[in-house]
Parts: C-alpha cells; structure tokens; sequence
C-alpha cells in the first residue's frame, strides 16, 4: 500500500525559503521507474506541477520556477525534500506529493493529504 | 512549453452520459492522465495510458485520444462524480517537463 505524507511549515514570510518534506512508504526511490513529484494548487484555482525526482536522480522543474526550485531525495529515509525560494504571497497554496509510476508518460497515481502553506508577513 | 487547454464547466444530467476534453499538441505525442478532485481533497487517478482505470475506478469512466485532444467519458454520470476533472501529460516540445489542464468544474444536475 503506497502513502505520502507532506510536511512543512504552514506559514511563511515573503522573501523566506520554504522547505517542505515528503515522507513515503509502500515504494522504494531505488527502485528502476519510480518517481515522486510535487503539485500546487492555489485557493480555488488549478493544479500546477512543481518539480519531479526519479530513482536515478533525475530532476526536472517546472521552467517559470526552476530558478527557485531545488528537489532531492532521501533513499534510506524515504523523503522527498522540495525548497522554494524567495517566497510571496502568490504562492499560497497547497502543495502536494505525489508517486509517479511512470507509465506511458507522467502518471502521479498516488496523493499526499496535501499541506497549505500560507505566504504572509 | 505546452499548454493543455480544458472548458472550464460542464454540466450533465443524471444517469447521462459526459465527455470532458483535453487539448494539446503534446497530446499527440503523450496520453493523457485524469484526475477527479473533490472539495477539500487531494486528486484521484481515474484514467492513464490509451485507457486505463486504477483499481477501484468504476468502469463507467473511460478515456479516449484522437490527434490533439483526449477525452475522459462519463457513462451513466452519478451523483458523486460531480468534482472537477484534470488532465496532465508529458511537454511534447522536447523538454522534460509535466503539464496539467485549467480543470473542468463538472455539475451533475
């Protein structure tokens, strides 16, 4: 049975560095094809993806955030580890984990509760 | 990068049947994945690949892609399935990144 489980502080100040925790089980990061990613989702608006990490410590990133945005993993812990930079308002939201099984494309078949993460001073 | 490009409302009447599209030009090259979120809930998997369900899915969902547009079908909507509805897919444009729809409010009148 796959769970993820978000952490993190639910709130921040503009300019802080948010740092958020993605903690797994039913799955290994180790494993070949395995994936876990992040999602946002703003009061009342759409999802918007984040950022991916693959077994093999491939990382990609959203582009209009990729400068703000740095993923890593923790095999032996089976954490996801997500820091935003230089946060603002506009990045209030709930941010989701999610395990992506990476099957004819980028599937996230399992969620994270999610963690809203309020931006204000 | 690619865009997906969802109506943001449909409406259907109970116990008939719904499409909800997805356009894209990475949809030419990607299947879509659906999801169904519910207020206050984190998204659920409803279809993925050519036309996969997850285990639990009822079967009364469906997906489908022609060219540039995916479609999830609803047959026989019910009740609960009033949510909103994502689509998402790889970029197409070469570049490794992952892109989701605006979402698709469905009501079941």
């Amino acid at each position: 049975q796959i769970t993820l489980k978000e952490s993190g502080p639910t709130l921040v100040k503009p300019t802080q560095t948010l740092t958020l925790t993605c903690t797994f089980s039913g799955f290994s990061l180790s494993t070949s094809g395995v994936g876990v990613g992040w999602i946002r989702q703003p009061p009342g608006k759409a999802l918007e993806w984040l950022a991916l990490i693959y077994w093999d410590d491939d990382k990609r990133y959203s582009p209009s955030l990729k400068s703000r945005l740095t993923i890593t993993k923790d095999t032996s812990k089976n954490q996801v580890v997500l820091t935003m930079t230089n946060m603002d308002p506009v990045d209030t939201a709930t941010y989701y984990c999610a395990h992506d099984r990476a099957v004819a494309g980028t599937v996230f078949d399992y969620w994270g509760q999610g963690t809203l993460v309020t931006v204000s001073s | 990068s690619s865009e997906l490009t969802q109506d943001p409302a449909v409406s259907v009447a109970l116990g008939q049947t719904v499409r909800i599209t997805c356009q894209g030009d990475s949809l030419r090259s990607y299947y879509a994945s659906w999801y169904q979120q519910k207020p206050g809930q984190a998204p659920v998997l409803v279809i993925y690949g050519k036309n996969n369900r997850p285990s639990g899915i009822p079967d009364r969902f469906s997906g489908s892609s022609s060219g540039n547009t995916a479609s999830l079908t609803i047959t026989g909507a019910q009740a609960e399935d009033e949510a909103d509805y994502y689509c998402n897919s790889r970029d197409s444009s070469g570049n490794p990144w992952v892109v989701f729809g605006g979402g698709t409010k469905l009501t079941v009148l």
